[in-house]
């Protein structure tokens, strides 16, 4: 079935450096990406969004790729720190009112 | 989120027993969904309701119930429990005024079925 899923499960990077978080889906009917940020003993929170009209969109320190020919999208974080360790997450939907579905996650281990 | 409150943290209950886990929020949101988590998964819907007296099934609905008893208020139960269902379990809520399901989480229920 069409599903949403991760390259790497862990991802280890120096603190400071920048950290990138991919994420292959294959419902080409998707619109609607979310990228959460899972810490240990809590649950998943909401970092950043995209629509599917855009290829690209930023926050603070976070940048949200998103490439529709090859169906990727993919999580920027700059100068990464220690705080950023967690279990990210990338969520795909289709149409207002449709569940969101949820790839396993790729841990991010920030090394000092 | 500190909005969506999930009782209890932790539990560990034995196989054959009913059990239910408590959520509320006070976010104001119409829509609330039970997860569950398991090691190495990504999250997997059970149940969701857009409102009071509105429940739907999820992708793994089967051993589970819910209740919708307030706007702010779904609980979870496992009527009969087993072993296979050992795992993180999350509240979530979502306003449907966003248009899209950005979702509000819970801090999680850990369940241990002996």
């Amino acid at each position: 079935g069409e599903s949403v899923g991760l390259h790497l499960p862990t991802l280890s990077v120096q603190e400071g450096d920048n950290s990138i978080i991919n994420c292959a889906y294959s419902n080409s009917a998707s619109d609607y990406f979310i990228w959460y940020k899972q810490e240990s003993g809590k649950g998943p929170q909401f970092i950043i969004d995209i629509r599917s009209n855009m290829d690209k969109r930023q926050g603070q320190r976070v940048t949200v790729l998103l490439n529709k020919t090859v169906k990727h999208l993919s999580l920027q974080i700059a100068a990464t720190q220690p705080g950023d360790s967690a279990v990210y997450f990338c969520a795909e939907n289709r149409d207002a009112g449709n569940m969101l579905t949820f790839g396993g996650g790729t841990r991010l281990m920030v090394k000092p | 989120d500190a909005d969506v409150t999930q009782t209890p943290r932790n539990r560990i209950t034995k196989t054959g027993k009913r059990i239910m886990l408590e959520c509320s929020q006070t976010k104001g949101h119409d829509r609330m969904y039970w997860y569950r988590q398991d090691p190495g998964l990504g999250l997997r819907l059970i149940y969701y309701s857009f409102d009071v007296k509105d429940i739907n099934k999820g992708e793994i609905s089967d051993g589970y119930s819910v209740s919708r008893q307030a706007q702010a208020k779904f609980s979870l139960s496992l009527e009969s429990a087993i072993p296979n269902q050992t795992a993180l379990y999350f509240c979530a809520t979502s306003d449907r005024s966003s248009g899209r399901e950005k979702l509000f989480f819970g801090s999680g229920t850990q369940l241990s079925v002996l």
